[in-house]
């Protein structure tokens, strides 16, 4: 149980194209959903929470209007980088939180998706 | 701030060995988390650990906790060739549904 899937897994794009990538939970619902970015021989960076219903939320030096995220139902969201640029080509993780979780728990993570821009 | 600095940054051991990883966060935290990413894939759940939790076991891992100190480790006993990946504590930021901060990682290597 608990698996969360990300498409595509891996994509190559143009340098001023956007790109949407979709995370769902398979067979569990998520009121919140994270975005992660992990550079080459780096750690995870949180990018954004994603909540169902209602605005992402961004931290710090992650432009929200670049990387556009909808969390249209429990169970999918989706993070667009628009117009992108070599500088973010990076692998992309998404996690999900099960629904009836009461505190901070497991989150599950998705294989992620590499993203190349020319 | 970072959080979750975890080290050695590599580690190389012979198979059989155990392998002891570190962690080390800055606040107050709800639970700590490890993680194993094998190269270039997602990330694998290995055990969560509560704040009021000292130590836990699961099958050849061991993990301890110690709020007063900041730290954890997560100890690999009897390590295989297919324990090759990194390592990620992470930390939750002590409420709700929240995101994780990760350490750097611990590249673990087992040489057969």
């Amino acid at each position: 149980g608990a698996v969360v899937s990300q498409h595509p897994s891996w994509v190559i794009c143009k340098s001023g194209t956007s790109v949407k990538i979709e995370c769902r939970s398979l067979d569990f619902q998520a009121t919140t959903m994270f975005w992660y970015r992990q550079f080459p021989k780096q750690s995870l960076m949180l990018m954004a929470t994603s909540n169902e219903g209602s605005k992402a939320t961004y931290e710090q030096g992650v432009e929200k209007d670049k990387f556009l995220i909808n969390h249209a139902s429990l169970t999918l969201s989706t993070l667009t980088v628009t117009s992108a640029h070599p500088e973010d080509s990076s692998f992309y993780i998404c996690s999900a939180e099960p629904r009836l979780a009461g505190v901070a728990d497991t989150q599950y993570f998705g294989p992620g998706t590499r993203l190349t821009v020319l | 701030s970072q959080q979750g600095e975890e080290d050695p940054q590599a580690l190389s051991i012979q198979e059989g060995e155990n392998a002891t990883m570190n962690c080390s966060y800055k606040t107050s935290i709800n639970n700590l988390q490890w993680y194993r990413q094998n190269s270039g894939r997602g990330l694998v759940h290995l055990i969560l650990i509560r704040s009021n939790e000292r130590e836990k076991h699961s099958g050849r891992l061991r993990v301890t906790l110690d709020t007063s100190k900041k730290s954890s480790s997560l100890l690999i006993t009897a390590s295989r060739a297919a324990d090759t990946a990194s390592y990620f504590c992470a930390t939750d930021r002590g409420g709700g549904a929240d995101g994780l901060t990760f350490g750097k990682g611990t590249h673990l290597i087992i040489q057969p």
